[in-house]
């Protein structure tokens, strides 16, 4: 079955610390993409990091790096010196390759709150 | 300015009354798709569109329907919605192809149905 799993459902860091967000994935296509969302309290979807399965390094933009580690099937978003604008909740979402649905399957998400 | 608009934003109902929710974008995007979001299960597709005239069910399509007549439109119809259709709907549209085409979502739809 393909699935997301985010295990955290909440968690707290303290301004300007870095926080790791946990993802899990289960999937039999050899070919996928990993994407992380980030949903404030306003309910819009905002992204913010895709990594490929093939891709050889990690992906980074700006302060949010993904911890992709293939053979653990995981995918762990990093926030690097988090500001209280990072309190939100945050998707973890996956599309194989060979879904032919194209669509995105999601974890049950994350609400990182950041602490001044 | 790129972007997926729907409308309404916010939407009360009662049981069995028809109601549509609008989703458009302004990308020339050959790929849209509904999603509805409930506490704890993340988002789920309900339907997608290839391309138009085509398209498809998603993970949870009982109770919705959709069109795609255009290109940029494509609408989630609810015939006779039922308390269980409460929820946080999103579309979102794409290029597609590629496993790394962003998909970009609009504002979300709230719905609520009594």
């Amino acid at each position: 079955a393909q699935k997301i799993t985010q295990t955290q459902p909440g968690m707290f860091v303290q301004e300007k610390e870095a926080v790791t967000l946990d993802c899990t994935y289960d999937t039999s296509d050899p070919s996928y993409g990993l994407f992380w969302y980030k949903q404030p309290s306003s309910g819009e979807m905002i992204f913010l990091i895709y990594q490929g399965s093939y891709d050889q390094q990690n992906a980074t933009e700006g302060r949010y790096s993904l911890n992709f580690q293939k053979a653990r099937k995981s995918a762990n978003l990093v926030i690097s010196a988090s500001q209280l604008g990072d309190s939100a909740m945050y998707f973890c979402a996956m599309r194989p390759t060979m879904d032919s649905s194209y669509k995105l399957i999601f974890g049950s998400g994350t609400r990182l709150l950041v602490r001044p | 300015e790129a972007q997926v608009t729907q409308n309404p934003r916010y939407l009360i109902t009662v049981t069995g009354k028809k109601l549509t929710v609008t989703c458009s974008q302004n990308m020339n995007h050959e790929y849209m798709s509904w999603y509805r979001q409930d506490p704890g299960l993340g988002l789920r597709q309900i339907y997608y569109s290839m391309n138009v005239e085509v398209t498809d069910k998603g993970d949870v399509p009982e109770g919705y329907k959709v069109s795609r007549k255009e290109k940029r439109n494509f609408p989630l119809i609810l015939e006779s919605p039922s308390p269980n259709q409460t929820s946080l709907y999103f579309c979102a549209s794409s290029l597609f192809g590629q496993s790394h085409n962003e998909q970009f979502f609009g504002p979300g739809t709230r719905l609520t149905v009594l």
